[in-house]
């Protein structure tokens, strides 16, 4: 079956960098994206991995390594208004549908 | 931008009610989703449709039906709630791209 593990919570500092990692065992998949939920609100969108590599958009990152099944979302210059649940989901290469982790809660301290 | 409404953010219902949850799309998406949310399992697929009147299930539908008479509609339906079934229920819909839209999500409380 299809399976992505993140730590289920992270705790940083404001203004520090983080990294919440996803690692996935799939027969197969499109890319990898990510989502944001604040407490009480709905996940958005933040970021997509179709290929290897490292993709950037202002403070957040996103990073996929097929060969190990692995991939990250860096956070820079944290924030206050930072602190939600962070989640990685796979697109499933036989149906389309996303396949999606636990979720991470970032924590971060003043 | 695109819109995602569900129609209502907060229910409760007894059990064997029959629940109906709307949601509804301003973007002429093909795909639209609902899931369930509940603490540390993340979000559960429980039906899916890419069209008018297409609907597949997902990886949670016992209990749950699904309707899409129009493009922009999906609804949600539990034909007889159960006490299991308190969750939050989130709609979402995708255009092309690889990104859902997600609305605001329906709080259900069955008792």
């Amino acid at each position: 079956g299809q399976s992505l593990e993140q730590p289920s919570e992270v705790t940083a500092v404001e203004g520090a960098i983080v990294q919440i990692n996803c690692t996935y065992q799939t027969s197969g998949f499109y890319g990898l994206s990510w989502y944001q939920q604040h407490d009480g609100g709905a996940p958005t969108f933040l970021s997509y991995n179709g290929l290897d590599g490292l993709e950037e958009t202002g403070r957040f990152s996103s990073f996929l390594s097929r060969s190990d099944s692995y991939g990250y979302l860096l956070l820079q210059e944290l924030q206050m208004k930072d602190s939600a649940s962070y989640f990685c989901a796979v697109e499933d290469d036989s149906n389309y549908q996303l396949i999606w982790g636990a979720g991470t809660k970032l924590i971060i301290k003043p | 931008d695109v819109k995602v409404t569900q129609s209502s953010r907060y229910l409760v219902k007894r059990t064997g009610e029959k629940v109906f949850l709307e949601c509804v799309q301003d973007m002429d998406h093909e795909n639209m989703f609902w899931y369930r949310q509940d603490p540390g399992l993340g979000l559960r697929l429980i039906y899916f449709s890419y069209d008018v009147k297409m609907k597949e299930k997902g990886d949670i539908p016992e209990g749950y039906s699904v309707s899409r008479e129009k493009k922009e509609r999906f609804s949600l339906i539990l034909e007889s709630a159960s006490t299991n079934q308190t969750s939050m229920y989130l709609c979402a819909s995708r255009g092309q791209g690889q990104t859902q839209y997600f609305g605001p999500g329906t709080r259900l409380l069955v008792l």
